[in-house]
């Protein structure tokens, strides 16, 4: 099994450009997320959807809009880039948020922004 | 509010010794406590996961963790330490209908001398 799958793995952008990272997962899990990884700031959460159809706003939403496209696919959006968002960012997914099921994350999109 | 605090950045031991990292939490109410690995270039992956039916927590790869409620820590250990076991770890909270929204520590990379 992929489990869950990220694309791309690298981009660089420059200051004011837009992408969309993708993720798909293939466990059939209902809630998704998108963290973000800074050195020494451990992981924060940005966006997480507990279910297709819902979207909501983590720790660190600013500068990012999502799209629970499906029950599979969850992208992440930077509309404006900055420098502030170079960063390693991962998805993840798991079985649904009413038990605590752990949670299993892609392999991150390492993103620089120039 | 929930917090986790990992005590040093970065751990050393040799290869054989034993290895404790070090993970203390704040929460208002009975948490759910996490340890993920995280290997160069990969996603997080579950070692272990405390959620209430008992205070000390096997993990793979030999690895455990006592949940001690009176000192409010989750501390990591492993008996002997092995070349492959170098890493960085981290340490996560949530509480129960939270579900993904996992609160992070700040990570300890693990190295293991020969």
């Amino acid at each position: 099994n992929a489990g869950v799958t990220q694309t791309p793995k690298f981009q660089v952008l420059k200051t004011g450009q837009s992408m969309t990272l993708q993720c798909a997962q293939d466990m059939n899990h209902n809630s998704m997320y998108w963290y973000r990884q800074d050195p020494g700031m451990g992981l924060r959460l940005i966006y997480y959807s507990a279910s297709e159809g819902t979207t909501d706003k983590g720790e660190v939403p600013n500068g990012y809009n999502v799209s629970r496209l499906n029950k599979r696919e969850f992208s992440l959006r930077l509309e404006s880039a900055a420098p502030s968002q170079t960063s390693v960012y991962f998805c993840a997914s798991s079985q649904g948020t009413g038990e605590v099921s752990p949670l299993h994350f892609g392999n991150g999109t390492r993103l620089t922004v120039t | 509010a929930q917090s986790v605090t990992q005590l040093g950045s970065h751990v050393s031991v040799s290869e054989g010794a034993l290895v404790l990292l070090r993970c203390n939490y704040s929460s208002s109410v009975p948490p759910y406590l996490f340890w993920y690995v995280q290997y160069p270039n990969q996603g997080l992956q579950l070692l272990l996961k405390y959620t209430s039916a008992a205070t000390l927590v096997k993990g793979i790869n030999g690895f455990e963790a006592e949940f001690k409620k009176s000192e409010t820590s989750f501390h990591l250990t492993k008996p002997s330490a092995h070349m492959s076991d170098a890493a960085e770890y981290f340490c996560a909270v949530s509480r129960y209908n939270q579900g993904g929204k996992l609160i992070f520590g700040q990570g300890t990379e693990l190295s293991v001398k020969p």
